[in-house]
């Protein structure tokens, strides 16, 4: 399985935008790059799932490279609302679908 | 209906006790899973069941046991657990196996406290 390295922790400001790097550089053909937000003490939450070149939803893009080794989930102007802990994953889907978490990026968003 | 059902949401047990969690989901999604998930740690995935079979056990001890009564259900029953075992218990389903989604929805958990 294609292991993610991500940033720790990152801080912002309201308004801003933020960029969360993920790292996947034995990310397998048949892989797809998938970021899941968490607030406390709740399950994760679906963002975006991305191949390859970009994806846009109503909440955020995912830009991945040609060489698809790395992606950046962009948060365009976050709100308070938006301090969670983003995950990056890879994976098939295939073998029953063994989704494995990496540390996540603790985001904090000041005012 | 986007939602998978998780109960009980709190749950104190005794070493000794016999528990069960439950999850429910009705989007009929054909693999659901179990995680582990402790304070500030990312979820730790313990069990996936694929078309109501064990597919995936992560060398998880036996004082848990999952059960899949039917596509919507699953069970994870809980027996001699140690305080070491208390944390966030997350269930979540998606499609198996279908080469593109790994888009996998999560319950909000039962959060366990054995005593």
């Amino acid at each position: 399985l294609a292991k993610t390295t991500q940033p720790i922790s990152m801080d912002s400001y309201e308004g801003q935008e933020v960029n969360i790097t993920c790292s996947h550089n034995n990310i397998a053909t048949n892989d797809y790059i998938t970021w899941y937000q968490q607030f406390p003490s709740q399950g994760p939450r679906f963002i975006i799932q991305g191949y390859k070149t970009k994806v846009t939803n109503e909440v955020a893009s995912l830009f991945i490279p040609a060489d698809r080794k790395s992606s950046t989930l962009s948060l365009p102007r976050v709100s308070l609302s938006d301090t969670a802990v983003y995950y990056c994953l890879v994976g098939d889907g295939t073998g029953g679908f063994k989704t494995i978490f990496g540390a996540g990026t603790r985001l904090f968003v000041k005012a | 209906d986007t939602e998978v059902t998780q109960t009980p949401k709190h749950l104190v047990m005794g070493m000794t006790n016999k528990k069960s969690l439950k999850c429910e989901q009705h989007m009929g999604h054909r693999a659901m899973y179990w995680y582990k998930q402790k304070a500030k740690k990312p979820p730790e995935l313990m069990f996936v069941y694929s078309y109501e079979k064990l597919s995936i056990n992560e060398s998880v001890p036996s004082r848990f046991s999952p059960e899949c009564p039917n596509s919507s259900l699953l069970n994870l029953h809980l027996h001699a657990l140690q305080p070491e075992d208390s944390a966030l218990y997350l269930c979540a389903s998606s499609q198996p196996a279908s080469g593109r989604s790994t888009e996998a929805f999560f319950g909000q958990g039962t959060r366990l406290t054995v005593v």
